[in-house]
Protein backbone atom coordinates (compact mmCIF):
# COMPACT_ATOMS: atom_id res chain seq x y z
CA UNK A 1 0.00 0.00 0.00
CA UNK A 2 1.26 3.73 -0.84
CA UNK A 3 2.43 5.22 2.37
CA UNK A 4 3.95 8.71 2.90
CA UNK A 5 5.63 9.10 7.03
CA UNK A 6 5.99 12.67 7.83
CA UNK A 7 8.81 13.51 10.98
CA UNK A 8 9.10 14.75 13.32
CA UNK A 9 5.08 15.16 14.09
CA UNK A 10 6.11 18.51 15.80
CA UNK A 11 9.24 20.92 15.73
CA UNK A 12 9.41 23.90 18.00
CA UNK A 13 12.45 26.08 16.90
CA UNK A 14 13.90 29.53 18.26
CA UNK A 15 13.46 32.25 15.34
CA UNK A 16 16.36 31.74 13.49
CA UNK A 17 17.50 28.10 14.27
CA UNK A 18 17.53 26.20 10.95
CA UNK A 19 16.00 22.67 10.51
CA UNK A 20 14.59 20.30 7.96
CA UNK A 21 11.40 18.19 7.82
CA UNK A 22 11.33 14.91 6.55
CA UNK A 23 8.72 12.87 3.82
CA UNK A 24 9.53 9.41 3.28
CA UNK A 25 7.44 7.90 1.20
CA UNK A 26 6.67 3.81 -0.34
CA UNK A 27 4.73 4.48 -3.91
CA UNK A 28 5.36 2.72 -7.35
CA UNK A 29 5.64 5.24 -9.92
CA UNK A 30 5.47 8.01 -8.43
CA UNK A 31 4.59 11.15 -10.86
CA UNK A 32 5.02 14.10 -8.00
CA UNK A 33 5.77 15.06 -4.70
CA UNK A 34 3.69 18.05 -3.02
CA UNK A 35 4.51 20.57 -0.28
CA UNK A 36 1.79 22.41 1.72
CA UNK A 37 1.69 24.87 4.43
CA UNK A 38 -1.31 24.42 6.34
CA UNK A 39 -2.47 27.48 8.73
CA UNK A 40 -5.07 26.43 11.62
CA UNK A 41 -8.73 26.49 10.12
CA UNK A 42 -7.62 27.01 6.55
CA UNK A 43 -6.81 25.51 4.04
CA UNK A 44 -3.65 23.75 2.60
CA UNK A 45 -1.81 26.67 0.69
CA UNK A 46 0.47 24.98 -2.22
CA UNK A 47 4.17 25.44 -1.59
CA UNK A 48 6.22 23.18 -4.29
CA UNK A 49 6.13 20.62 -6.89
CA UNK A 50 9.02 18.29 -7.40
CA UNK A 51 9.22 15.18 -10.14
CA UNK A 52 12.11 13.92 -10.20
CA UNK A 53 15.46 12.80 -7.74
CA UNK A 54 17.79 15.20 -7.43
CA UNK A 55 15.58 18.10 -8.21
CA UNK A 56 15.35 21.19 -5.71
CA UNK A 57 12.79 24.12 -5.23
CA UNK A 58 13.04 27.28 -3.63
CA UNK A 59 11.08 30.20 -1.93
CA UNK A 60 12.01 32.89 0.73
CA UNK A 61 13.25 30.84 3.09
CA UNK A 62 12.07 27.21 2.41
CA UNK A 63 13.83 24.60 0.07
CA UNK A 64 12.44 21.14 -0.77
CA UNK A 65 14.46 18.43 -2.08
CA UNK A 66 14.02 15.32 -3.41
CA UNK A 67 15.12 11.43 -3.67
CA UNK A 68 14.29 8.91 -4.65
CA UNK A 69 12.60 7.32 -0.98
CA UNK A 70 12.52 10.90 0.47
CA UNK A 71 11.81 14.55 0.52
CA UNK A 72 13.26 17.15 3.05
CA UNK A 73 11.77 20.52 3.31
CA UNK A 74 14.85 22.91 5.09
CA UNK A 75 13.98 25.87 6.90
CA UNK A 76 16.24 28.55 6.79
CA UNK A 77 16.60 31.12 9.56
CA UNK A 78 12.70 30.56 10.36
CA UNK A 79 10.75 33.42 11.80
CA UNK A 80 7.33 33.03 13.78
CA UNK A 81 5.66 33.66 11.09
CA UNK A 82 6.64 30.24 9.79
CA UNK A 83 4.59 28.23 12.40
CA UNK A 84 2.05 26.50 10.53
CA UNK A 85 1.61 22.47 9.76
CA UNK A 86 3.73 21.33 6.54
CA UNK A 87 2.04 18.42 4.51
CA UNK A 88 3.53 15.94 2.17
CA UNK A 89 1.55 14.67 -0.52
CA UNK A 90 2.93 12.27 -3.10
CA UNK A 91 0.76 11.49 -6.29
CA UNK A 92 1.52 8.42 -8.23
CA UNK A 93 0.57 5.38 -10.68
CA UNK A 94 -2.36 6.53 -12.58
CA UNK A 95 -4.64 7.18 -9.88
CA UNK A 96 -6.09 11.07 -9.25
CA UNK A 97 -5.66 11.28 -5.82
CA UNK A 98 -3.24 12.27 -3.28
CA UNK A 99 -1.51 10.27 -0.81
CA UNK A 100 -0.98 12.91 2.32
CA UNK A 101 1.16 12.58 5.48
CA UNK A 102 -0.33 13.31 9.01
CA UNK A 103 2.27 16.82 9.04
CA UNK A 104 4.95 18.34 10.87
CA UNK A 105 3.89 21.19 13.25
CA UNK A 106 6.59 23.99 13.75
CA UNK A 107 6.92 26.21 15.91
CA UNK A 108 9.12 28.99 15.72
CA UNK A 109 9.52 31.00 18.69
CA UNK A 110 10.56 34.42 18.81
CA UNK B 1 -9.95 36.16 -9.10
CA UNK B 2 -11.92 33.84 -6.09
CA UNK B 3 -10.00 30.93 -4.87
CA UNK B 4 -11.80 28.14 -4.21
CA UNK B 5 -15.02 28.74 -2.67
CA UNK B 6 -16.27 26.27 0.00
CA UNK B 7 -19.50 26.66 2.37
CA UNK B 8 -20.57 26.72 4.90
CA UNK B 9 -17.62 27.07 6.58
CA UNK B 10 -19.21 25.59 9.91
CA UNK B 11 -21.77 23.25 9.56
CA UNK B 12 -23.80 21.83 12.69
CA UNK B 13 -26.10 18.43 12.28
CA UNK B 14 -28.12 16.17 14.91
CA UNK B 15 -27.53 12.45 14.38
CA UNK B 16 -30.04 10.86 11.34
CA UNK B 17 -30.23 14.68 9.53
CA UNK B 18 -28.20 15.28 6.32
CA UNK B 19 -25.00 17.49 5.39
CA UNK B 20 -24.29 19.21 2.11
CA UNK B 21 -21.22 20.98 1.87
CA UNK B 22 -20.65 22.90 -1.30
CA UNK B 23 -17.45 23.77 -3.38
CA UNK B 24 -17.49 26.22 -6.49
CA UNK B 25 -13.83 25.68 -8.02
CA UNK B 26 -11.47 28.50 -9.05
CA UNK B 27 -12.56 29.78 -12.53
CA UNK B 28 -11.24 27.96 -15.37
CA UNK B 29 -11.01 24.99 -13.09
CA UNK B 30 -12.82 21.99 -14.09
CA UNK B 31 -11.78 19.45 -12.18
CA UNK B 32 -12.97 18.83 -8.27
CA UNK B 33 -11.49 16.77 -5.58
CA UNK B 34 -13.05 16.34 -2.11
CA UNK B 35 -10.93 15.33 0.78
CA UNK B 36 -11.44 14.11 4.83
CA UNK B 37 -9.25 15.20 7.38
CA UNK B 38 -9.82 13.60 10.80
CA UNK B 39 -8.06 15.42 13.59
CA UNK B 40 -5.03 13.89 13.96
CA UNK B 41 -5.06 12.45 10.81
CA UNK B 42 -4.06 12.93 7.26
CA UNK B 43 -6.49 14.73 4.43
CA UNK B 44 -8.03 11.28 3.09
CA UNK B 45 -9.29 11.24 -0.58
CA UNK B 46 -12.95 10.85 -1.13
CA UNK B 47 -13.75 11.48 -4.50
CA UNK B 48 -12.78 13.24 -7.81
CA UNK B 49 -15.14 14.65 -10.31
CA UNK B 50 -15.05 16.69 -13.36
CA UNK B 51 -18.38 18.62 -14.69
CA UNK B 52 -21.33 16.08 -14.69
CA UNK B 53 -18.72 12.93 -14.16
CA UNK B 54 -17.72 11.09 -11.56
CA UNK B 55 -13.91 10.04 -12.31
CA UNK B 56 -12.97 8.10 -9.20
CA UNK B 57 -14.90 7.41 -5.40
CA UNK B 58 -12.42 4.91 -4.84
CA UNK B 59 -12.55 7.16 -1.39
CA UNK B 60 -16.21 7.61 -0.72
CA UNK B 61 -17.75 5.39 2.25
CA UNK B 62 -20.14 3.16 -0.03
CA UNK B 63 -23.21 3.97 1.88
CA UNK B 64 -24.63 7.49 2.97
CA UNK B 65 -22.38 9.43 1.03
CA UNK B 66 -22.87 11.07 -2.50
CA UNK B 67 -21.33 13.82 -4.60
CA UNK B 68 -21.84 15.58 -7.49
CA UNK B 69 -20.73 18.44 -10.02
CA UNK B 70 -23.39 19.43 -12.22
CA UNK B 71 -22.83 21.57 -15.73
CA UNK B 72 -23.94 24.62 -13.72
CA UNK B 73 -23.45 25.70 -9.88
CA UNK B 74 -21.05 24.33 -7.32
CA UNK B 75 -20.03 20.84 -6.69
CA UNK B 76 -21.95 19.22 -3.68
CA UNK B 77 -21.03 16.42 -1.10
CA UNK B 78 -23.99 15.03 0.40
CA UNK B 79 -24.03 13.22 3.53
CA UNK B 80 -27.44 11.49 4.70
CA UNK B 81 -28.24 10.24 7.75
CA UNK B 82 -25.37 11.70 9.69
CA UNK B 83 -23.22 9.80 12.47
CA UNK B 84 -20.50 11.42 15.09
CA UNK B 85 -17.85 9.47 12.65
CA UNK B 86 -18.41 11.81 10.11
CA UNK B 87 -17.66 15.09 12.53
CA UNK B 88 -14.34 16.32 10.27
CA UNK B 89 -13.24 18.81 8.10
CA UNK B 90 -13.93 18.40 4.16
CA UNK B 91 -11.79 20.00 2.20
CA UNK B 92 -12.56 20.84 -1.68
CA UNK B 93 -9.49 21.19 -4.24
CA UNK B 94 -9.80 22.12 -7.91
CA UNK B 95 -7.03 21.76 -10.98
CA UNK B 96 -7.08 23.37 -14.08
CA UNK B 97 -6.07 19.51 -15.31
CA UNK B 98 -6.40 16.38 -13.98
CA UNK B 99 -3.44 15.16 -12.08
CA UNK B 100 -1.89 18.64 -11.47
CA UNK B 101 -1.83 20.46 -8.54
CA UNK B 102 -4.29 21.37 -6.50
CA UNK B 103 -5.78 24.56 -4.44
CA UNK B 104 -7.30 23.73 -1.57
CA UNK B 105 -10.36 25.96 -0.17
CA UNK B 106 -10.56 27.11 3.37
CA UNK B 107 -12.82 24.11 4.19
CA UNK B 108 -16.33 22.75 5.72
CA UNK B 109 -16.08 21.98 9.83
CA UNK B 110 -19.15 19.62 10.49
CA UNK B 111 -19.92 18.94 13.81
CA UNK B 112 -22.41 15.79 14.23
CA UNK B 113 -23.98 16.54 17.60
Amino acid sequence: EDQVTQSPEALRLQEGESSSLNCSYTVSGLRGLFWYRQDPGKGPEFLFTLYSAGEEKEKERLKATLTKKESFLHITAPKPEDSATYLCAVQAGTGNQFYFGTGTSLTVIP
Amino acid sequence: NAGVMQNPRHLVRRRGQEARLRCSPMKGHSHVYWYRQLPEEGLKFMVYLQKENIIDESGMPKERFSAEFPKEGPSILRIQQVVRGDSAAYFCASSQQGGHGYTFGSGTRLTVV
